[in-house]
Order: C-alpha cells, then structure tokens, then sequence
C-alpha cells in the first residue's frame, strides 16, 4: 500500500541554523509530491509542490525541497530558520489514481533561541 | 480574494446536541474534503466530494454526514455529539490545477462536554 514516512516526529534547531525535514514515500511511480505547514491553531498552508521538471524546486517562506527518485525521498530544506518557522510540517504524496492525498504524521519544529 | 472559511471556529456543546460546522469556498474549486485531526497528530480524511450531489466517506469512520447541494458549500453535521468527537476539523478544497493541490481553511476546534 502506499505510505508516507515523515521518520522525525520533532526536530529542535537553534535560530539561524539549517534545517532539513525528512519525507519517505512508498509508491512504484513518481508521485505529485506536497509540502504543508501548520502554526498551532489553523489550517494547513502549502509551502511548496513537485509534479515534474527540476528535483529542486523553490517554495514559500524560504523552503525548498528536492525530489530524489532513486532514494523515494522529498526532503524539505531552509538554509537559515527564524522563530516563526516553528509549526508542524506535513508532507503528503497525490497518487495518479485519485485525487486524494495520502499524509505523513508530520514533524514539529521547535526553535531554540 | 479566493478563500475557505470555516464557521465557527470554536465550538464547545454538550452531550447529545446536533451541530453543523460550516465549509465554503471561493475558489471556485469542484472538490472538497473533512479531514479530523487530534492535537499534534496526522490527518485523517472522513469525507469528500467531487461535485454537487457527490459524496463519499473517507479512510476513517465517522458518525457525521456531508451534503454537497452547492459547489462552495460543503457543511458537516454531527446528529447527537459525543465526547469521543473532541477534535480539530479541517475542511478543504481541491480544482483542476496541475497536481490538485489541496486549500485549507482556518478549521473548527471542537469540545464536546
């Protein structure tokens, strides 16, 4: 069956440092592939998409993830955090046979002053 | 501006009363999703539609209904609450756009005493 695999259910890193969130999916083809952010209290917000094209491709907020085929992986990137970026981070996958999306668990990410 | 609201956005009720959380949107998108989430925890799709007079329950298995009479408006009904219902309910809408990317509203915090 197809999953998604979001292996760190939190992730702690000092204001200004790098971040990398990881994502996992099981599936025999490329997927459409989804990063989604979530501040205490609300809904979901889209950061960033991948369907084709470039591996790396740009989002809000100063995200970027790139799509490793050979590794079924979409990690989501920042190359500097800032306080607001601490929020839970969900990735998911679209399946060419429907349009519903399949979820990871997410990953919270606390910033340490 | 394209939006999805959510009404109300916090809900407390007692035991055994009827409740509708209410969903539109502007997007002009035909699909629309519930999804329930716990404090923290994934999502879980409960329902969705794929047009007017669509409708379909989802993975998880829920006591509450859908209708879908018009395109922007997909409400949620609870017949008799419960307290095992406690939880964050998110709706969501999808178009035609590459990859169907979902939208989310705000979400409805839900106590049910």
């Amino acid at each position: 069956a197809q999953s998604v695999t979001q292996p760190d259910i939190h992730i702690t890193v000092s204001e200004g440092a790098s971040l990398e969130l990881r994502c996992n999916y099981s599936y025999g083809a490329t997927p459409y592939l989804f990063w989604y952010v979530q501040s205490p209290g609300q809904g979901l917000q889209l950061l960033l998409k991948y369907f084709s094209g470039d591996t790396l491709v740009q989002g809000i907020k100063g995200f970027e993830a790139e799509f490793k085929r050979s590794q079924s992986s979409f990690n989501l990137r920042k190359p500097s955090v800032h306080w607001s970026d601490a929020a839970e981070y969900f990735c998911a996958v679209r399946m060419d046979s429907n349009y519903q999306l399949i979820w990871g668990a997410g990953t919270k990410l606390i910033i340490k002053p | 501006e394209a939006d999805i609201y959510q009404t109300p956005r916090y809900l407390v009720i007692g035991t055994g009363k009827k409740i509708t959380l209410e969903c539109s949107q502007t997007m002009g998108h035909d699909k629309m999703y519930w999804y329930q989430q716990d404090p923290g925890m994934e999502l879980h799709l409960i329902h969705y539609s794929y047009g007017v007079n669509s409708t379909e329950k989802g993975d998880l298995s829920s006591e509450s209904t859908v209708s879908r009479i018009r395109t922007e408006h997909f409400p949620l009904t609870l017949e008799s609450a419960r307290p095992s219902h406690t939880s964050q309910y998110l709706c969501a809408s999808s178009g035609t756009g590459t990859g169907y990317e979902q939208y989310f509203g705000p979400g409805t915090r839900l106590t049910v005493t």
